[in-house]
Parts: C-alpha cells; structure tokens; sequence
C-alpha cells in the first residue's frame, strides 16, 4: 500500500522569507502523480502544484515550486517571499496512474505559520 | 471557490441518528469522490463514483452508503451514528477518473455527533 509521510507537523517562516515543506512517499509503482493542497482556517482543500512522475521538470506554480526526486521518493514544497495569506496546514498527495485506482492518499500534513 | 457545493455547511445530531450529505460536482465533472477528514485518521478516501456508478471504494464502514444520481449529483448516508464519525466530509469531483485529473474539492461539510 501506498504511503506518504510529513515528518514536520509544524513549520513557522518569517515574512518574505522562504520555507521548504517535506514529504516522502512510498510506492512500488512506476507512474504516478503527486500533489500539495493547502487547507486555510476556511478548511477549503485548494490545490497548490502537482508533478507528474515520468516529468522530470520540476512543476512551478508563481512563488511554489516543488524538488521532486523520485529515487528517493522525496517530494518538497518550496513556498518563497511567504505571505501572511499563506499560513494554512499543507497536505502532500499521491495518486497513482492505474486505471481504476485514482484515490488520493494523504500525509498527516504541515502547519504553517507566516511570523509578520 | 472550487465549483464544488455541498450541504449542508453544518450537521449537529445525536448518536444513533442517520444523516445525509449532499454533494453538486463541477460542471462537466462525471467523478465524485467522498473523503472523510477526522483528528485521529486524517484525510481518508472513502468511495468514488463515475457516472452513476460505484467505481472504488476505501476504508467506508458499512453504516455508510453513498450513491450517484443521474443529475450527477451524490449523496453520502450516514447512520447509526457514533461519536467518532463526528468529521468534516469532504466531495471532490474531476472530469473523468483518468489519472492526470485533477480533484477538485467543496468546502466540505462538519458532521459533530453528540
């Protein structure tokens, strides 16, 4: 079965300043996709990036980029210049490419915390 | 905002009760998806639909049913109602179940069991 881990609960960042958010995964399949969503006090899902595994370009999203390194399984989330709009619990996502199997599976998630 | 809905924002009820959540896709969207978020499990997928029909499901208990109209509209029953089923539920829907979809979510509904 597949798994993603958040091994941060909690992250804080100055304003302005950059912050990266861990995740790693564990799949035995080949293709697959991964995603961060954002989930504000709101508790709305919102999608911040996705990757597709077999790219090796790593996905960019205005001030979100991601370091995808698929041999070691590892997913990160670069926020830069945060802003106080940024604070929320991120989730990393996975889902693979099979037919038939396009659940998301979720990690526990990151809290972030934007310091004026 | 997703184009997602569900009703009702809010669901206050007893132990032992049934409810009934209520989920409009996006526009176009065929695939819904039902995730259940608690303090303790996390985020986990629940059951999916397409097009009408049931299409995978997960760690849903078999007090929970869901299904999919031909409006494409789903519903999520709930019943016999423990306090650890207090959650907030959330829909997603995407085009089709292909694997490059997006999911997209509604802002969920909080269910609190008392």
């Amino acid at each position: 079965a597949q798994t993603v881990t958040q091994s941060q609960p909690e992250m804080s960042v100055q304003e302005a300043e950059t912050v990266t958010l861990s995740c790693t995964y564990d799949t035995s399949e080949s293709d697959y996709y991964l995603f961060w969503y954002k989930q504000p006090p709101s508790r709305q899902m919102i999608l911040v990036i996705r990757q597709e595994a077999y790219k090796q370009q790593n996905a960019t999203e205005n001030r979100f980029s991601v370091n995808f390194q698929k041999a070691a399984k590892s997913f990160s989330l670069k926020i830069s210049d945060s802003q106080l709009g940024d604070a929320a619990m991120y989730f990393c996502a996975y889902r693979p490419a099979n037919f038939g199997n396009e659940k998301l599976t979720f990690g526990t998630g990151t809290r972030l915390t934007i310091i004026p | 905002d997703s184009g997602v809905t569900q009703t009702p924002k809010h669901l206050i009820t007893a132990t032992g009760q049934r409810v009934t959540l209520r989920c409009s896709p996006r526009s176009g969207d065929l695939s819904v998806y039902w995730y259940q978020q608690s303090l303790d499990q996390g985020l986990q997928f629940l059951i999916q639909y397409y097009n009408g029909e049931e299409r995978a499901k997960g760690n849903i208990l078999e007090r929970f049913s869901a299904q999919q109209f031909p409006d494409l509209h789903s519903e999520l029953n709930l019943s016999s109602l423990e306090l650890g089923d207090s959650a907030l539920y959330f829909c997603a829907s995407s085009v089709t179940p292909a694997q490059w979809e997006t999911q997209y979510f509604g802002p969920g509904t909080r269910l609190l069991v008392l």
